[in-house]
Parts: structure tokens; sequence; C-alpha cells
């Protein structure tokens, strides 16, 4: 159980166009779901925390006109990152986390390589 | 202010030789403290949830324990496809419901 399945694994795009990731909780319903951005030997940076249903809620120094996130449903999130440049080349990986869980369960992540 | 500090940063370890990951923390009030393993390239795997001290988790090779200041990962005769970065998180029971993530060991374990 607790499986959290995100799309694209890897993604390639052209700099200055928007790419979406997708973060579904396959078997569970995921009342908040977490965005993470990890660059290399370097441990998670917290983009944003996302209630379904709610405004995301991004942390201090993170964009939200560019890292648009929608939490839809109670298993969908995603993540848009809009107008890519290359510094937004990285590891993404997306979290959720259950009404009836304290642990939260993680995606397989996206590596975003802009071009 | 919560915080978690990983050590060692990194580990070398022949298969069978075994050791402790070290993970400190200090959190208002500890919800629950979390081990995963991370391979490269991968989002992190869920391993155990402590909730409070004196606790005991086990796994295969892996039994993680906690105090009111640590957890350890206790990794007994490794062998090479233990070999992975390990994260410790807590979540504290105050404030916004956001967990707290340490840098990680990243361990290496040689056949």
């Amino acid at each position: 159980g607790a499986v959290v399945s995100q799309h694209p694994s890897r993604v390639i795009c052209k700099s200055g166009t928007s790419v979406k990731i997708e973060c579904r909780s396959l078997d569970f319903q995921a009342t908040t779901m977490f965005w993470y951005r990890q660059f290399p030997k370097q441990s998670l940076m917290l983009m944003a925390t996302s209630n379904e249903g709610s405004k995301a809620t991004y942390e201090q120094g993170v964009e939200k006109d560019k890292f648009l996130i929608n939490h839809a449903s109670l298993t969908l999130s995603t993540l848009t990152v809009t107008s890519a440049h290359p510094e937004d080349s990285s590891f993404y990986i997306c979290s959720a986390r259950g009404v009836m869980n304290t642990e939260a369960f993680f995606g397989q992540g996206t590596r975003l390589t802009v071009v | 202010e919560d915080q978690v500090t990983q050590s060692p940063e990194a580990l070398r370890l022949q298969e069978g030789e075994s050791s402790s990951l070290n993970c400190s923390y200090t959190v208002s009030g500890l919800r629950g403290l979390f081990w995963y393993r991370q391979d490269p390239g991968k989002g992190p795997e869920f391993l155990f949830t402590l909730y409070s001290a004196g606790e005991e988790k086990e796994k295969e090779r892996l039994k993680a324990t906690l105090t009111k200041k640590e957890s350890f990962l206790h990794i007994t005769a490794p062998k090479p496809e233990d070999s992975a970065t390990y994260l410790c998180a807590v979540l504290s029971v105050s404030g916004t419901y956001k967990y707290i993530f340490g840098t990680g060991t990243r361990l290496k374990v040689l056949a």
C-alpha cells in the first residue's frame, strides 16, 4: 500500500516553454501533498505544501507564479513549471500524506532538463 | 527552531561490517521521526516511523531506535544492495505540518 506515482520520470523541454508534472496517490487519499526540489548530493528542499481544494503554501524564495501547484482532488496534485529556463533544471519530487498517516510517501521523482 | 543533523555524511563499509547511522534532532514537540532510503535518481522510499523514546522498529538488516534527542539506524551485516542515501526527518506537533529533513548519510557497502 501507500503508493505515490509521479510522471513523467524524465522530461526535456525548450527554454521558455512550460512543463507539467503529475503526482498521484494510487491507494490512499492524500489530504496533503508536498513538492520538493533536490540538487545533486543535497537533501530535499521543500518548495510548497498543498492541501486538497486549497491554495498551495509556498516556501520563502519560491516563485508561486513560476511554479504553479494545483491539488484538485484527493489523489492528484500537479506542478507546472512555467516559462522554464536552464536554471530550473533539477530533480523534482512529490510526496503525499493521507489523513490516517503521519508519514509521507514519495513519488519516483522527475528529472527536468531545460535546454 | 526545529532541526535535524545526520552523521556521518558518508560511510563506507565492507560487506558484513555492521554500523550505525545517527540522526540528532531538536523539535518543539515530536509528532514522529521518519527514516527513508533514497537510491540515485529515485524518490525516497519509506522505511520506519518512530513516535516515542524507547521505540524500536526492524526490517531485514535494519533496525531504527529512538531517544529523546536522537535516532540510530543500525545496519547489521550489510550487503552491497544496502548502498544508498539514508534520510531522517522529523515532524513537529506545533506549527505547520512540515517535515524537516536531515542532509542524509551516503552509505556505500563494498563486496
